[in-house]
């Protein structure tokens, strides 16, 4: 059974416009979240997490997440596109239940493309 | 600081060979894993460690063995190479284990190719 779910593999914006990634997870106990940025030919780097507390996240470059717990969705926003921005996102989620912890499963990742 | 080093960066390897794919990490983390990085998976999970001597599967552990002697370093070896093996491959480590919360510091990647 698929843990993380990203919908839309591959997402087009144009420079300036709203960036939206989704995001939905299933766990039976809270669950911390994670989204990662893959650049070309790079390894992932954290953009943001959730642990506890606030549900919005502010991350790096901009970007935030909003931790919904009666949608069990994590999507990632961002108010405008940059050409920078051009990356593979991937979701990511530990804790899945309290005897599986330590593994950091990850979605099927969305790549964003942004036009000029 | 060099965080998460992986060798080799790229590998072509014929079906039948073996190789081991090299991790090292300076951070003095616990937590160390590979994942293998196929177009339209996402990442999926190996090998795990959560401290020296100590190792578990993931989700696709078949063809790979791991073994975690020091710390440091966390070597992945491919026992007789197949085709389905052709990906990339990175290697994370991170401060937390059980239910971390603790973000995870990935390597820059090894590409393999099997012929």
């Amino acid at each position: 059974a698929q843990s993380v779910t990203q919908l839309g593999s591959h997402v087009s914006v144009s420079e300036g416009a709203l960036v939206l990634l989704r995001c939905n997870y299933s766990s039976s106990v809270p669950p911390y979240l994670f989204w990662y940025v893959q650049y070309p030919n790079q390894g992932l780097q954290l953009l943001l997490k959730y642990t506890t507390g606030a549900t919005l996240v502010k991350g790096i470059n901009g970007f935030e997440a909003e931790f919904k717990k009666s949608e069990t969705s994590f999507h990632l926003t961002k108010p405008s596109a940059h050409m920078s921005d051009a990356a593979e996102y991937f979701c990511a989620v530990t804790r899945l239940s309290y005897n599986q912890g330590g593994k950091l499963i990850f979605g099927q990742g969305t790549e964003l493309s942004v036009k000029p | 600081n060099a965080g998460v080093t992986q060798t080799p960066k790229f590998q072509v390897l014929k079906t039948g060979q073996s190789m081991t794919l090299q991790c090292a990490q300076d951070m003095n983390h616990e937590y160390m894993s590979w994942y293998r990085q196929d177009p339209g998976m996402g990442l999926r999970l190996i090998h795990y460690s959560v401290g020296a001597g100590i190792t578990d599967q993931g989700e696709v552990p078949n063809g790979y063995n791991v073994s975690r002697s020091t710390t440091e370093d966390f070597p992945l070896r491919l026992l007789s190479a197949a085709p389905s093996q052709t990906s990339v491959y990175f290697c994370a480590s991170s401060y937390g284990t059980l239910g971390s919360n603790t973000e995870a510091f990935f390597g820059q990647g090894t590409r393999l190719t099997v012929v």
